[in-house]
């Protein structure tokens, strides 16, 4: 079946480098992606999106990036921080409104070293 | 708001017990969704509602399992009788439509261990 997965599965960083999460995705079908971000004790939050028709986008300290000929997708975090430390779902679905069947990876955990 | 919330945050029983998991979601959400992680199978969906109406519940493991939405703001997911293999992170989230998937906020969970 058609999934989507990430290329490592724990990622260490010190404190202050950039962080690069990784995922692949199968659907070609997906038009629009997340990602989550998830705290040991807590539910997944959500991180940032971008849809098909755009292949980077950018918030704070954080960028999505979209490969779609290789259906690839990266999260980058700037200066990476201690509370950074979670683990990162990307997630896809066909669209990006109303309810869309949401296919989520396996997730990476990223620890940051102090 | 205080967010979706979930309750207990943790339930220890004993095989062949029935499990009642609880969730309140966002005031306004019309979608609320009962997940299930695993460390072996992810993230899945087990049911959505939409307006207090299941919608989908092909996620549902086996009839052992039964979720209602009595109202807005009040949801249930029942096991029973639980098993050893139903022991894992059930997540509850609520959205508005026309957020999609970037606009659910999760719940905290209910770690379930079942022994």
């Amino acid at each position: 079946g058609e999934s989507v997965g990430l290329h490592l599965p724990t990622l260490s960083v010190q404190e202050g480098d950039n962080s690069i999460i990784n995922c692949a995705y199968s659907n070609s079908a997906s038009d629009y992606f997340i990602w989550y971000k998830q705290e040991s004790g807590k539910g997944p939050q959500f991180i940032i999106d971008i849809r098909s028709n755009m292949d980077k986008r950018q918030g704070q300290r954080v960028t999505v990036l979209l490969n779609k000929t290789v259906k690839h997708l990266s999260l980058q975090i700037a200066a990476t921080q201690p509370g950074d430390s979670a683990v990162y779902f990307c997630a896809e679905t066909p669209n990006s409104g109303g309810y869309q069947k949401v296919t989520f990876g396996t997730g990476t955990k990223l620890q940051v070293i102090p | 708001d205080a967010g979706v919330i979930q309750s207990p945050r943790h339930e220890v029983t004993e095989m062949g017990q029935e499990v009642t998991l609880r969730c309140k979601p966002i005031s306004g959400h019309d979608y609320l969704f009962w997940y299930r992680q695993t460390m072996m199978r992810g993230l899945e969906l087990l049911i959505y509602f939409n307006n207090n109406v299941p919608i989908d519940d092909s996620g549902m493991p086996e009839d052992r399992f039964s979720a209602k939405m009595p109202n807005a703001s009040f949801s249930t997911l029942k096991i029973q009788p639980s098993e050893p293999r139903d022991s894992a992170v059930y997540f509850c989230a609520s959205s508005f439509e026309n957020m999609g998937a970037g606009g659910y906020t999760f719940g905290s969970g209910t770690r379930l261990t079942v022994v």
